[in-house]
């Protein structure tokens, strides 16, 4: 069964600061991976993902995650945080076949920028 | 417009009562899911719904009953609530095919149980 790991979480960062939230899953075949962010009091909203090709994965609001195969992780990044990056930010793994996607996702890291 | 809405935003009721939730999609997707958050913002799948069929179906309490009248709506009626079904349940839908396989996830309806 597939799991994902999030270690982090609770980050506080001070704005300008560079940001790695760590996220590994467990899964020995093809994955597709997902960063989904929760701004407080909101529903979840799709930051990035990766399905194939190149590794390294541009999203919305400046942030990038890599894809690295050898160590099960899809960590994400971002250069220089805001304060309206604080929020909750989910890893999410889908190993499902038949056409159907379960996603599995991790605890959740939660994010505070302080200004 | 839209995407994925839910009904009620807010529910407040007493243990033992029987409540439902609703979920509608206007994307014209196939597939449906509930998901349940806890107050440890854990986000656990449900259920999910497959052009009305019953693809997915975690290990939840039979209190539990999803209903899809049509490949647009995936409703959640709970039966005899229990204090520990309080959480936030959100929907969502999702856009299958290659890269632009995702889900798309509904406002959420926060559940407290009395």
């Amino acid at each position: 069964a597939q799991s994902v790991s999030q270690h982090n979480h609770h980050v506080i960062l001070s704005e300008a600061a560079s940001l790695e939230l760590g996220c590994n899953y467990s899964y020995g075949g093809t994955v597709n991976l997902f960063w989904y962010v929760q701004y407080p009091g909101q529903h979840l909203q799709l930051l990035l993902k990766y399905f194939s090709g190149d590794p390294l994965v541009k999203g919305i609001k400046g942030f990038e995650a890599e894809f690295i195969k050898s160590k099960f992780s899809f960590n994400l990044r971002k250069p220089s945080v805001q304060w309206s990056d604080t929020a909750e930010y989910f890893c999410a793994v889908n190993a499902g076949g038949g056409g159907y996607q379960k996603v599995t996702f991790g605890t959740g890291t939660k994010l505070q920028v302080i200004p | 417009d839209t995407a994925v809405s839910q009904t009620p935003k807010y529910l407040v009721t007493q243990m033992g009562n029987d409540k439902s939730i609703k979920c509608e999609q206007n994307l014209g997707h196939d597939t449906m899911y509930w998901y349940k958050q806890d107050s440890k913002k854990f986000l656990k799948i449900m259920f999910s719904y497959n052009n009305k069929e019953l693809i997915i179906n975690e290990t939840v309490p039979n209190r539990f009953s999803p209903k899809s009248p049509d490949k647009a709506h995936l409703n959640l009626h709970i039966n005899s609530l229990e204090l520990g079904d309080s959480a936030v349940y959100f929907c969502a839908s999702r856009l299958a095919g290659g890269s632009a396989d995702t889900q798309y996830f509904g406002p959420g309806t926060r559940l407290t149980v009395l």
